[in-house]
Parts: structure tokens; sequence; C-alpha cells
């Protein structure tokens, strides 16, 4: 199973928006809606932002979203501000109970 | 609150076996999985594998399949990560994380296992 593809960085200005594609195939993002996106700082452990495609949990802010289609989802962080600057990885579900990470994508805020 | 404890840093020789652990507490253990994912240094997450801890069923990644084993220990509600034939890119951060559905929620905060003669 290869990993997802993402853009390696993405950056923009505070207030801007910022969308970061992930791109998988008709096995993996295609075939189910189970896309979930990570961040994480330098030196700490991921954290959730996004799963199920849309879903956002608790205490997520809600300048971030999620969308799906065909073979590839997109996060976007809406009113970029400082403390979004971290790595991002979707994840997808590929069946038989396997999982695969995108490549991952570092976002600048400039 | 949910909380994901793993054991500490370890250095290995290769050619050794590790053995990570992932104390977990604040929930009830059985009804979640729990995952094992890698990151090398500078490099991107990597899924390994993850086990339901209610049924003790099991699936690897076929990268890892010959060589790790997961288990769990429901009375310490701890899961541990087994890896052999340890070589320098196994050099990496480890973490486990609870299964939220089809997501990753919340993680432990990571294991540092540095495999080097």
């Amino acid at each position: 199973q290869s990993a997802l593809t993402q853009p390696r960085s993405v950056s923009g200005s505070p207030g801007q928006s910022v969308t970061i594609s992930c791109t998988g195939t008709s096995s993996d993002i295609g075939a189910y809606d189970y896309v979930s996106w990570v961040q994480q700082h330098p030196g700490r452990a991921p954290q959730v932002m996004i799963s199920d495609v849309t879903k956002r949990p608790s205490g997520v802010p809600d300048r971030f979203s999620g969308s799906k289609s065909g073979n590839a989802a997109s996060l976007t962080i809406s009113g970029l501000q400082a403390e979004d600057e971290a790595d991002y990885y979707c994840s997808s579900y590929t069946g038989t109970n396997t999982f695969v990470f995108g490549t991952g994508t570092h976002v600048t805020v400039l | 609150q949910v909380h994901l404890v793993q054991s500490g840093t370890e250095v290995k020789e290769p050619g050794a076996s590790v053995r990570v652990s992932c104390k977990t507490s604040g929930y009830t253990f059985t009804d979640y999985a729990i995952h094992w994912v890698r990151q090398a240094p500078g490099q991107g997450l990597e899924w390994m594998g993850w086990i339901n801890t209610g049924t003790g069923g099991l699936k690897y990644s076929q990268r890892f399949q010959a060589r790790v084993t997961i288990t769990s220990v429901t009375s310490a509600t701890t899961v541990y990560l087994d890896l052999t034939s340890l070589t320098s890119e196994d050099t990496a951060v480890y973490f486990c994380s609870r299964s939220r559905g089809y997501s990753f929620d919340p993680w432990g905060q990571g294991t540092l296992v540095t495999v080097s003669s």
C-alpha cells in the first residue's frame, strides 16, 4: 500500500485560507468515507482534526474543515492563525482492516 | 480523561528486538482498538498495525508482518509492540493511538527507539 500523496508544503498569511490535498486511489479514499486528518507540531504527538472526511471532534476550531471528491480529499484551514503552523497528515482506511497515511504537508503561516 | 502513556526511550543494537508499551486509562479498555504508528527522523507517519482489545483480533501492515507482534493485557489496560531483527532503518519514534472509529484519537507521547552499534 503506497502512501497517499500530499503537497510537501503550503503557506498563507494570517486570516487567509489554505487547502491541503490528499490524493489516493479507488481502493482507499475513493472506496471509503474514512479519511481523517491529524496535526503535528514539532516534537509533539499528532492530534486529530477531522475524522470520517468531514467530522470535527469536540475542541477542534471550526476553521478546520474537510471534504472529499473521488479519489482525493482536502483539508481547508480558514482564517489562518499562527498556531496553525504545523505538519498535517491525512489517513484513509484501505479495506481488509488496514490503513495508510499521507506523505505529510507543512503549513507555514507567513 | 483518556490517557495513553508509553514506555521510555530505547537504544538497541542491530539484530536485537524491542518492546514498547502503551498504558491506557480513562475509558473501558476493551471498547476501543489500539493502533501503532511510527515516524522515522524527519519523515512522515507510517501505520504498523492494530489490535482489537476486545476480541484480540489483529492486523499488521504487510511491510512489518514478519517482524511485528502486537499484544494486549486487559488486566493491565496495556498494549505492547514487539519488533524483531532491528536495523538502523527502524530508528524512529513509535506512537500508540486509540482507534476512534476509523481515525486515531488520542495518541501516546511517543517512544524513541534508536538502533545503533
